[in-house]
């Protein structure tokens, strides 16, 4: 398997502008999740996905944010507009399911976004 | 108090040296527990997960202590590739939701 797939690596945009990050999880895996990591705040998980279905968007700063699942094998994280505090690395991770097991808990990780928001 | 707490380091040790990193977390409800590793400019990956009993991998230990609420990671023999940072995951199930918790790492420097 090819693992999580994440595109771009590196983004660069200007404040105001809409932002899209993409996402394609390990084949087989119902969970998927995205995350945010900056030097400040660690790792954060912005929202997790159950059989395309959101299921706890807690994590997610604002209304500026959203984040979509049409199937299972696609995932997009919109920033719209991007400010320069959106500056951060974000990855998508997918599992087998949360929860069932030690083993199915296991989170694979894509190599992250870079993005840097002038 | 925050949910998942680690020393963010770093830890500067010399190649052999055992070291050491604990873990505490706050929900006395969490059911699993890992520890992932992030090399710098890349994803975290899982190091290994730690079980109630203890678990060991080469030269990796983890600990669980329920009582207590935390977790352990012990590195014996230490090489200069076990540079990277760790990070301790906690998971928690609760009314069918999955809440999965990154401490923010704690830095190690294998030192020639």
């Amino acid at each position: 398997d090819a693992g999580v797939i994440q595109s771009p690596r590196h983004e660069v945009t200007e404040m105001g502008q809409e932002v899209t990050l993409r996402c394609k999880p390990i084949s087989g895996h119902d969970y998927l999740f995205w995350y945010r990591q900056t030097m400040m705040r660690g790792l954060e998980l912005l929202i997790y996905f159950n059989n395309n279905v959101p299921i706890d968007d807690s994590g997610m700063p604002e209304d500026r944010f959203s984040a979509k699942m049409p199937n299972a094998s696609f995932s997009t994280l919109k920033i719209q507009p991007s400010e320069p505090r959106d500056s951060a690395v974000y990855f998508c991770a997918s599992s087998l399911a949360p929860g069932a097991s030690v083993s199915t808990d296991t989170q694979y990780f894509g190599p992250g976004t870079r993005l840097t928001v002038l | 108090r925050k949910e998942v707490e680690q020393d963010p380091g770093p830890f500067n040790v010399p190649e052999g040296a055992t070291v050491a990193f604990n873990c505490t977390y706050s929900n006395s409800a969490s059911q699993s527990f890992f520890w992932y590793r992030q090399d710098c400019r890349k994803e975290p990956k899982l190091l290994m997960s730690v079980y109630s009993s203890g678990n060991e991998d080469g030269r990796f230990t983890a600990q669980l202590n329920r009582a207590s609420q935390y977790i352990s990671l012990l590195i014996r023999d230490s090489k200069l590739s076990d540079s990277a940072t760790y990070l301790c995951v906690v998971n928690e199930e609760s009314g069918g939701y999955q809440k999965v918790t990154f401490g923010t790492g704690t830095k190690l420097q294998v030192i020639p």
